[in-house]
């Protein structure tokens, strides 16, 4: 019955990869985020959609391209994998004011 | 100037005693705030949050907000070895935007 789940749990790459990341809720919420949390624990909003439309795009590189299929699901790809890029990478959904967030997935590229 | 600062950790604390977390924030017009826990390789969860001027209490956790000063806090009394982790402070614009996290506190309680 997990509430926001992502897969994968762990993620480590070389330099110059495409990978995916991807990101379920069976909350039934409309609205979703990606987020990103740096070494210093920084947490940092990157995207986030609502019923599937595209609402918050900070500034974020263009290799990273959110896609949401469907209002449950939120998917994050990310082009030309950088040294920088290493981070964990936060899925949320949200009900009134309440952020809900997924385990997390933690990328690292070597 | 950051948008959401809080005191520089980390912070350590004897068990039993009151911890004392601080947030301040930039924008003005900031309606919501919010306190995270987040556990080591875990995922932040809530914990506490805040919509007018004054206290909240909620267990032994308690928030405080002062939106002349533009400051919002969390007391913890009690503290206990479980209550060890990052707390970070977080304020939206208007109700549903987008939250700002501030960079955490981490808190060590000793036994």
């Amino acid at each position: 019955d997990t509430a926001v789940s992502q897969t994968p749990k762990y993620l480590v790459t070389q330099m110059g990869n495409d990978k995916s990341i991807k990101c379920e809720q069976n909350l039934g919420h409309d609205t979703m985020y990606w987020y990103k949390q740096d070494s210093k624990k920084f947490l940092k909003i990157m995207f986030s959609y609502n019923n599937k439309e595209l609402i918050i795009n900070e500034t974020v590189p263009n290799r990273f391209s959110p896609k949401s299929p469907d209002k449950a699901h939120l998917n994050l790809h990310i082009n030309s994998l950088e040294l920088g890029d290493s981070a964990v990478y936060f899925c949320a959904s949200r009900e009134t004011e309440t952020q809900y967030f997924g385990p997390g997935t933690r990328l690292l590229v070597l | 100037q950051k948008e959401v600062e809080q005191n520089s950790g980390p912070l350590s604390v004897p068990e039993g005693a009151i911890a004392s977390l601080n947030c301040t924030y930039s924008d003005r017009v900031s309606q919501s705030f919010f306190w995270y826990r987040q556990y080591s390789g875990k995922s932040p969860e809530l914990i506490m949050s805040i919509y007018s001027n004054g206290d909240k209490e909620d267990g032994r956790f308690t928030a405080q907000l002062n939106k002349a000063s533009q400051y919002v806090s969390l007391l913890i009394r009690d503290s206990q070895p479980s209550d060890s982790a990052t707390y970070l402070c977080a304020v939206t614009r208007t109700s549903g935007s987008r939250l700002t996290f501030g960079e955490g506190t981490q808190l060590t309680v000793n036994p």
